[in-house]
């Protein structure tokens, strides 16, 4: 199956710092999401992006689909963005997500 | 309304128990998903039901059973549960193979004593 790797794995910023997470695959893929789990463990979607660019507040998302990277950008960043960002991938046609470890993101006041 | 909702947020029981999980969408979409994830926060697909229809079972033991009972609603039954299958489910629903964009619910931790 397609494989999933997120960089870094923990992320510690000061609030205000900008950052940048990274998603690799190992494959084609025709859905790209981003998603946030806050500290509550709910899974909110940030970004569908199986290619080109999306922004939504202080947060975008770049998706290389033929080099096979997506990234995800945090700008001015607030202590409520701290939680667990995770990647997945589906290849199409296969009615499953496939999940990146995640990056543990800590935002200090 | 919420999207995508199950229930019960948490599940507490005792081994060789069983139990069920139930979920419910209001977006419309054709497919639906449980979700499995561990102590490491690592998340990996159970089932997947497409138009009610089981499209994946991964490899998950035949103690799990889903059912659907229509396109809105996909629950998991455990039976004979153990220590082991305590983690976070999380059911999720998307339009379908095309437009798969994944909406999730809020999820239900199970802790198995």
């Amino acid at each position: 199956g397609i494989q999933v790797e997120q960089s870094p794995p923990d992320l510690i910023l000061q609030e205000g710092a900008n950052s940048t997470l990274r998603c690799n695959f190992s494959d084609s893929v025709n859905n790209l999401q981003w998603f946030h789990q806050n500290p509550w463990g709910q899974l909110i979607n940030l970004f569908y992006i199986p290619s080109g660019t999306k922004q939504n507040g202080r947060l975008s998302a770049t998706t290389v689909a033929t080099e096979r990277y997506s990234l995800l950008y945090i700008s001015s960043s607030q202590t409520t963005d701290s939680g667990v960002y995770f990647c997945a991938v589906d290849d199409g046609g296969d009615y499953k997500l496939s999940f990146g470890a995640g990056t543990t993101v800590t935002v200090r006041a | 309304d919420t999207a995508v909702s199950q229930t019960p947020k948490y599940l507490v029981t005792q081994m060789g128990n069983d139990k069920s999980i139930k979920c419910e969408q209001n977006l419309g979409h054709d497919t639906m998903y449980w979700y499995k994830q561990d102590s490491k926060k690592f998340l990996k697909i159970m089932f997947s039901y497409n138009n009610k229809e089981l499209i994946i079972n991964e490899t998950v033991p035949n103690r799990f059973s889903p059912k659907s009972p229509d396109k809105a609603h996909l629950n998991l039954h455990i039976n004979s549960l153990e220590l082991g299958d305590s983690a976070v489910y999380f059911c999720a629903s998307s339009q379908g193979a095309t437009k798969n964009e994944a909406f999730f619910g809020q999820g239900t931790r199970l802790t198995v004593v």
